[in-house]
């Protein structure tokens, strides 16, 4: 079956980095596009970030562009989120997110991790 | 950046009644809305995609329809299981965006 397992997270100082990775089983991870999506405490879901598999190109929400870079290696069916520059307010539950149609990206993730909670404070 | 409003914030019902969910969007989002449901610690799961469309194992219960800017989740007769937070999506721009959520509680 499909399982995405999200870590990296943790506690870390505003301005600094931390790298999430997701790693996928149970489908050919090379086929689907793939997202990370984050929760703030308590509140509503926000899309981050957005790769399809060949890596062609990728997408990012306003409030990360410049700072987060999300990248996948196929060969080790992983997905990463390279997050730079960290704010207080990236402080959530980031979740990995599978899409849900082979190669041709849908934007609707299907197929959820149960996330890794980054915490940005002094 | 396309918006959605979710309403009501939070639906009080008792098991077997029906529950019925609504997402306006800013503009046209052709039929390209989803409906996810979380539960409290528990990842998001999807329900329904492109509307109307039931994604993989979801009970018949569960139903979406509209179009437009106005959408709906209607549940027909609750289960225990379904008392959670619900979240409608647009798929048509970026950025991909989610509503507010509407929580569904046990009267």
């Amino acid at each position: 079956q499909v399982q995405l397992v999200e870590s990296g997270g943790g506690l870390v100082k505003p301005g600094g980095s931390l790298r999430l990775s997701c790693a996928a089983s149970g489908f050919t991870f090379s086929d689907y596009f793939m997202t990370w999506i984050r929760q703030a405490p308590g509140k509503g879901l926000e899309w981050v970030s957005y790769i399809p598999g060949s890596s062609s190109y990728t997408n990012y929400a306003d409030s990360v562009k410049g700072r987060f870079t999300i990248s996948r290696d196929n060969a080790k069916n992983t997905l990463y989120l390279q997050m730079n520059s960290l704010r207080t307010e990236d402080t959530a539950v980031y979740y990995c997110a599978r899409d849900l149609v082979e190669r041709v990206g849908s934007g609707c993730p299907d197929q959820w991790g149960q996330g890794t909670l980054v915490t940005v404070s002094s | 950046e396309i918006v959605l409003t979710q309403s009501p914030a939070t639906l009080s019902l008792s098991p077997g009644e029906r529950a019925t969910l609504s997402c306006r969007v800013s503009q046209s989002v052709s039929s390209y809305v989803a409906w996810h449901q979380q539960k409290p610690g528990q990842a998001p799961r999807l329900l329904i995609y492109d509307v109307s469309n039931r994604a993989t194992g979801i009970p018949a219960r569960f139903s979406g329809s509209g179009s437009g800017t106005d959408f709906t989740l209607t549940i027909s007769s609750l289960e225990p299981e379904d008392f959670a937070v619900y979240y409608c999506q647009q798929r048509n721009n970026w950025p991909y965006t989610f509503g507010q959520g509407t929580k569904l509680e046990i009267k």
